[in-house]
């Protein structure tokens, strides 16, 4: 069985201060894992996947995310964050066929 | 780059009525996922379609069906509407290829979403 679990519902940050999104996944084979965005009324755009070799993963918008096997961690960051990154994060693996998805990170920006 | 569609954005229904939802794929993507997302959930799989063929079947309550067409497009129809199956409803598409079917590693590219509203 594979599931994941998303730390923290709402993450709040600065104008120019570091974006950590904390995703774990749980997963009996390797995982392969996603990160996607939600803005506003909108559908979940893709920001990275990790399947096999590099672990340091880049996506777009500035985004990256490592894999860390021994923590079975895959946390989602970002140096400095924009006002235009306030969105909803979801973290998922894939499942067979399908994606299971983690309960979602509401990121907020202040100016 | 085209991307998927979806049809209608936005569905009023009643209780006790039926809706139908379309899907249209990314162009050459051969294989289609449904999602549903509740008012602030998480987007839980429904059912998904490779080369037309039922591939995967998750939560989906047996009031609903779902079908690809010769032209990959996919509906997901719902009928008996209730109350609770008032959500953002996702269609997602991938070109999974001579697979067999999707894997674990697919990219999943998803549509902007149909909301549907059930009084």
């Amino acid at each position: 069985a594979q599931s994941v679990t998303q730390l923290g519902s709402h993450v709040s940050v600065s104008e120019g201060a570091l974006v950590l999104l904390r995703c774990n996944y749980s997963s009996s084979v390797p995982p392969y894992l996603f990160w996607y965005v939600q803005y506003p009324n909108q559908g979940l755009q893709l920001l990275l996947k990790y399947t096999t070799g590099a672990t340091l993963v880049k996506g777009i918008n500035g985004f990256e995310a490592e894999f860390k096997k021994s923590e079975t961690s895959f946390h989602l960051t970002k140096p400095s964050a924009h006002m235009s990154d306030a969105a909803e994060y979801f973290c998922a693996v894939g499942s067979q066929g399908n994606l299971i998805f983690g309960k979602g990170t509401k990121l907020s920006v202040k100016p | 780059a085209a991307g998927v569609i979806q049809s209608p954005r936005h569905l009023i229904k009643e209780k006790r009525e039926t809706a139908t939802l379309k899907c249209y794929p990314i162009p050459r993507h051969d294989t289609v996922y449904w999602y549903q997302q509740g008012p602030g959930q998480d987007p839980q799989f429904l059912i998904s379609f490779y080369e037309k063929m039922q591939s995967d079947k998750g939560s989906i309550p047996d009031r609903f069906s779902a079908q690809q067409f010769s032209d990959y497009h996919s509906e997901l129809n719902m009928s008996s509407l209730e109350l609770g199956d008032s959500a953002l409803y996702f269609c997602a598409s991938s070109l999974v290829g001579l697979a067999g079917g999707p894997s674990r590693a697919e990219t999943q590219y998803f549509g902007p979403g149909t909301r549907l509203l059930v009084l």
